[in-house]
């Protein structure tokens, strides 16, 4: 109940293209969903996180889609670019003090000129 | 100003050993965190204080302790290194406990001969 499980693994997009990565939960106590960025020799940094109050939030390129019923969430890339190039990776929280992030397994995304 | 800092950034060592890796943040964050990725890039939390105090445990073999001095460092000592303790481990902090926005420091990778 603790997985989060995220698609596909890796993914080839050409400049312009759009990128769209998906996860899904199944602990409903969940109520915190971030997306992550991580290039390599770095930490992840917060790209963007929703709540599930909210269906949809956007940031410039980078748009959560949040479908509670579904219990799944979807990272959209617009106009992706090769500086995308990066391993992303879903995560979410909830219930209680202790803000354990559950992190999915990464996506790989690799943006061709 | 690096906001979350971990020294060192590579720890080569041989089996057996003990070391320590050290993490600060000047964020004026509450909660720090201990993260391990896997060479499958599978990021897990190990450990949280809050205010110095450890609120989360995981799983963890007991040769690994951390200690928070003060609410702005968490360290992270290791004894009798083991093969399989070969990763990158990540530093991370956020504001209070709950739903909150973790910032992640660059990573130790640890190599064991």
């Amino acid at each position: 109940q603790q997985q989060v499980k995220q698609s596909p693994q890796s993914l080839i997009v050409q400049k312009g293209g759009i990128s769209i990565i998906n996860c899904a939960y199944e602990n409903t106590a969940f109520d915190y969903f971030p997306w992550y960025q991580q290039f390599p020799g770095k930490g992840p940094a917060l790209l963007i996180a929703i709540r599930p109050d909210v269906s949809e939030k956007k940031e410039g390129r980078f748009t959560i889609s949040f479908n509670k019923s579904a219990k799944q969430f979807s990272l959209h890339i617009m106009d992706s670019q090769p500086g995308d190039s990066a391993t992303y990776f879903c995560a979410a929280s909830g219930g209680g003090a202790t803000n354990k992030l559950i992190f999915g397994t990464g996506t790989l995304l690799a943006v061709q000129p | 100003d690096t906001a979350v800092s971990q020294t060192p950034k590579y720890l080569v060592t041989q089996m057996g050993n003990d070391k320590s890796i050290k993490c600060e943040q000047n964020l004026g964050h509450d909660t720090m965190y201990w993260y391990k990725q896997d060479s499958k890039k599978f990021l897990k939390i190990m450990f949280s204080y809050n205010n110095k105090e450890l609120i989360i445990n995981e799983t963890v073999p007991n040769r690994f302790s951390p200690k928070s001095p003060d609410k702005a460092h968490l360290n992270l000592h290791i004894n009798s290194l083991e093969l399989g303790d070969s990763a990158v481990y990540f530093c991370a902090s956020s504001q209070d406990g709950g739903s909150q926005p973790q910032h992640f420091g660059d990573g130790t990778r640890l190599s064991i001969l």
